[in-house]
């Protein structure tokens, strides 16, 4: 079963323009990541938060993580027509395995 | 570095058939795993490796064969193909089991069951 549900599903906006993408989980968890994938590309690693911080930056890259709500949110200031991509929220729920557990992934197309 | 390589980037199959996905790393990462990523599911975890000589079981490993000789390589077996198998297959790398470790993603394997 899908630990992550992502929320929208897709989202278009206008350059320059921000975006704000969430994940929900079910489970406790030991950290979240986020990870975008470029059309017909693999998956790189964006921010990871752990468990016992609230919010993290990195650029323009800004995640919130609110473990009492089991959620977190991704946004992406001043967006860029190169920040077009799939953008997914995975969760690390063992430290004994290293599993990721990965959302289904929100569609983001920022326009010039 | 090259991170993490996977061959080949495409393959079609017949059902039935055997064949197996290649993964190296030269990070000398101890922790490997093999996710698939269909349409609308995001990516599980097939099998995974936490060193040389140890493998595991993630979420969907059935009509799937990993080993683990070497720290470098990852290779993932499919011992008779289906059409259900039909997905992007993404090798993945990470040093180790601590908490907070990058997690590096291959260009993924694109398989066609028919």
């Amino acid at each position: 079963s899908q630990q992550g549900e992502e929320d929208p599903q897709a989202l278009s906006i206008q350059e320059g323009e921000n975006a704000t993408m969430n994940c929900s989980y079910k489970t406790s968890i030991n950290n979240l990541q986020w990870y975008r994938q470029n059309s017909g590309r693999g998956l790189v690693h964006l921010i990871l938060i752990r468990s016992n911080e609230r919010e993290k930056h990195s650029g323009r890259l800004r995640v919130t993580l609110d473990t009492s709500k089991k959620s977190s949110s991704l946004l992406i200031t001043a967006s860029r027509a190169a920040d077009t991509a799939s953008y997914f929220c995975a969760t690390e729920v063992s430290s004994n395995t290293g599993k990721l557990i990965f959302g289904q992934g929100t569609t983001l197309q920022v326009k010039p | 570095n090259a991170g993490v390589t996977q061959t080949p980037k495409f393959q079609v199959l017949k059902t039935g058939q055997s064949m197996t996905l290649q993964c190296a790393q030269d990070m000398n990462h101890e922790y490997m795993s093999w996710y698939r990523q269909d349409p609308g599911m995001g990516l599980r975890l097939i099998h995974y490796s936490v060193g040389a000589g140890i493998t595991d079981q993630g979420e969907v490993p059935n009509g799937y064969n990993v080993s683990r000789s070497t720290t470098e390589d990852f290779p993932l077996r499919l011992l008779s193909a289906a059409p259900s198998q039909t997905s992007v297959y993404f090798c993945a790398s990470r040093p180790g089991l601590g908490i907070g470790e990058t997690q590096y993603f291959g260009p993924g394997t694109r398989l066609l069951v028919l």
